[in-house]
């Protein structure tokens, strides 16, 4: 029973193109997260609802949009493909904002474009 | 401009010996520190955090240390086995206000048998 799941797991697309990926939380989560790790490793925080509002987006081209339609699921919806979105993005949730607690992360998806 | 920062890419250790992991942070509001850990292809898992009214939290061979002063915490493994060798990611928050987990850049964390 997988707490945060996303699919797909790996996903190969041309330049161009539009594409999603899905996170789902079955841990009760009031907040999730969509993370872009790049080619340096870096783990960079791009969107974070709660409660299906949006709180944070960090300078994300809006060819990234994320729809939460409902506490449970945050899809990330990513238009007009580039070369340079080619990354892993990982969904993740925490219970509340104000308290002292862990998030959670999915496994990771690996987005290649071509 | 990078809020945490680790700022040793890699560390090998020998089995059994301590493993020591570095990590800066530069805003002082944050209240809440974490150690993540990482496997290729898996998402990172949640391994010790602290909170800056602490200087030290245990947990089995893990513990953190939180240096407020100097704006520094230190994951300490010991004694450090194989399974240990993975990629190790500080990141920092805040309880109040917009709530996000920053992370540093990773250490990857070699143990040798």
């Amino acid at each position: 029973d997988t707490a945060v799941s996303q699919t797909p797991k790996y996903l190969v697309t041309q330049m161009g193109n539009d594409k999603s990926i899905k996170c789902e939380q079955n841990l009760g989560h009031d907040t999730m997260y969509w993370y872009k790790q790049d080619s340096k490793k870096f783990l960079k925080i791009m969107f974070s609802y709660n409660n299906k509002e949006l709180i944070i987006n960090e300078t994300v081209p809006n060819r990234f949009s994320p729809k939460s339609p409902d506490k449970a699921h945050l899809n990330l919806h990513i238009n007009s493909l580039e070369l340079g979105d080619s990354a892993v993005y990982f969904c993740a949730s925490s219970p509340h904002r104000g308290t002292y607690t862990e998030a959670f992360f999915g496994q990771g998806t690996r987005l290649t474009v071509v | 401009d990078q809020q945490v920062k680790q700022n040793s890419p890699s560390l090998s250790v020998q089995e059994g010996r301590i493993s020591i992991l570095n990590c800066d942070y530069t805003n002082s509001m944050f209240d809440y520190f974490l150690w993540y850990k990482k496997y290729p292809a898996e998402g990172p898992t949640f391994l010790i955090s602290i909170s800056s009214i602490k200087d030290k939290n245990e947990d089995g061979r893990f513990t953190v240390f939180l240096n407020k002063s100097a704006k520094h915490l230190s994951l300490h493994i010991v004694p450090s086995q194989p399974g240990d060798s993975a990629v190790y990611f500080c990141a920092a928050s805040l309880t109040s206000g917009t709530y996000k987990y920053i992370f540093g850049t990773g250490t990857r964390l070699k143990v040798l048998a």
